[in-house]
């Protein structure tokens, strides 16, 4: 079956570090991939999104991912963390152009002073 | 552009009644999506719409779900009967489809949800 898969249920990353989260898909082609953000009690803003060409694409408030066709992964980076980045950020996939958007569990990032 | 919009933000209701939640997409998106997100996942989806046709309704939950956008402008969404699983925040999003180099993409762009809480 068709998954998107977020290892990391909590990261807690240091104001300034790096950070990186994983999200890994199953499925057999290439999917639209994307990844959102949502702060408590909000919607979901969308940070980037990969649909084809190159394979490193950047988005908002200086977050960049890279897709990796040969781990089905699309981990999302950023080289310096803000405490308002303290949220929790999702990976959502489309599958064989079914509109429709899978998403993983989410990833909920706690940023420390 | 202002967004996508969706009213009321929240929803207390008592078991048993019906609720409404509308969303208005943006304005120039002919595309429509309900998602419905419960504690700790991300979310599910529900039903789309494309202008006033809806193309994709097998995921509503259950015959208590249901959806419309009789002018392919505004959407709403009604559960009637609610019961206390139906307790989540209901998000709605828009989008429309952008032609590159013979490729179709399309990009969602989400509202701030409804929160319906059940008693």
């Amino acid at each position: 079956a068709q998954s998107v898969t977020q290892p990391d249920i909590h990261i807690t990353v240091s104001e300034g570090a790096s950070l990186e989260l994983r999200c890994n898909y199953s499925y057999g082609a290439t999917p639209y991939l994307f990844w959102y953000v949502q702060s408590p009690g909000q919607g979901l803003q969308l940070l980037l999104k990969y649909f084809s060409g190159d394979t490193l694409v950047q988005g908002i408030k200086g977050f960049e991912a890279e897709f990796k066709r040969s781990q089905s992964s699309f981990n999302l980076r950023k080289p310096s963390v803000h405490w308002s980045d303290a949220a929790e950020y999702f990976c959502a996939v489309e599958m064989d152009s079914s509109y429709k958007l899978i998403f993983g569990s989410g990833t909920r990032l706690l940023v420390r002073p | 552009d202002t967004g996508v919009s969706q009213n009321p933000r929240h929803k207390i209701t008592k078991r048993g009644q019906n609720v409404t939640f509308r969303c208005d997409p943006i304005s120039e998106h002919n595309r429509l999506y309900w998602y419905r997100q419960t504690l700790g996942q991300g979310p599910e989806f529900l039903t789309y719409f494309q202008n006033e046709a809806q193309l994709e309704k097998s995921r509503l939950l259950s015959d208590r779900f249901s959806a419309e956008r009789p002018k392919g402008s505004f959407s709403t969404l009604e559960i009637q009967r609610t019961e206390q699983g139906d307790s989540a925040m209901y998000l709605c999003a828009s989008s429309s489809l952008l032609v590159v180099r013979a490729e179709v993409q399309e990009t969602q762009y989400f509202g701030p949800g409804t929160r319906l809480l059940v008693l």
